[in-house]
């Protein structure tokens, strides 16, 4: 069993379409990343959240930290194919990320 | 943000053989650093965690006398896969812990990744 859920695993969408990516636990987290990840190479840092319903906002992805600190959103607006790529979620519990499973977004144009 | 290098991008080596892969911190000191090893379109695995000056914590199931950590320096971290062999082929990915703004949190930068392929 994860112990950070993520879904979805797959998700393949037109351009222009939103979609939202979720993680879910029952641990509580001090903080929440987000990375985006290209074949090949290593995982870039989108976002850090660390307060109990936090939003924050980078162009068109909006990622929300739940109240509880226990689980987390990333939703996109009007995906575009260069948003294509493999997106993960790693909650911090003590000095260590744990990552959920990953979602494979490919936005076809 | 803070930037990690790795060293090669590629190897491929014999069965057999050792292969060491380099972790660099550029432009900050990192006394924690991690190694990951990532399998084709799945999550990151997390294999260990390096400290400066002391001995990697090892996560469970990972051979220790297999993938030998040293983190000689601030700015260093060194995994050498002994012994290789074909089921060690993987995406094997570093990343350094830097302290938040605010020093409430850490967040972990990540380098390009080392494909090490096995023959």
């Amino acid at each position: 069993t994860q112990l950070l859920e993520q879904s979805p695993q797959f998700l393949s969408i037109q351009e222009g379409e939103n979609l939202t990516v979720y993680c879910n636990s029952s641990s509580v987290f001090s903080s929440l990343q987000w990375y985006r990840q290209e074949p090949g190479e290593g995982p870039v840092l989108l976002v850090t959240v660390v307060t109990g319903g936090e939003v924050k906002k980078l162009k068109r992805l909006t990622f929300q930290f739940g109240d509880a600190r226990k689980d987390s959103s990333l939703h996109i607006t009007a995906a575009q194919p260069g948003d294509t790529g493999l997106y993960l979620c790693a909650g911090a519990l003590g000095n260590k990320l744990v990552f959920g499973a990953g979602t494979i977004l490919r936005v076809k144009s | 943000g803070a930037v990690v290098s790795q060293h090669p991008s590629w190897v491929i080596c014999k069965s057999g053989t050792s292969v060491k892969i380099e972790c660099r911190s550029l432009d900050f000191q990192a006394t924690t650093m991690f190694w990951y090893r990532q399998f084709p379109k799945q999550s990151l695995m997390l294999m260990a965690t390096s400290n400066e000056g002391s001995k990697a914590t090892y996560e469970q199931g990972v051979e220790k006398d297999k993938f030998l950590i040293n983190h000689a320096s601030l700015t260093l971290s060194t995994l050498t896969v002994t012994s290789a062999h074909p089921e060690d082929s993987s995406f094997y990915i570093c990343s350094a812990r830097v302290r938040g703004l605010d020093s409430s949190y850490n967040e972990q930068f990540f380098g390009p990744g080392t494909r090490l392929t096995v023959l």
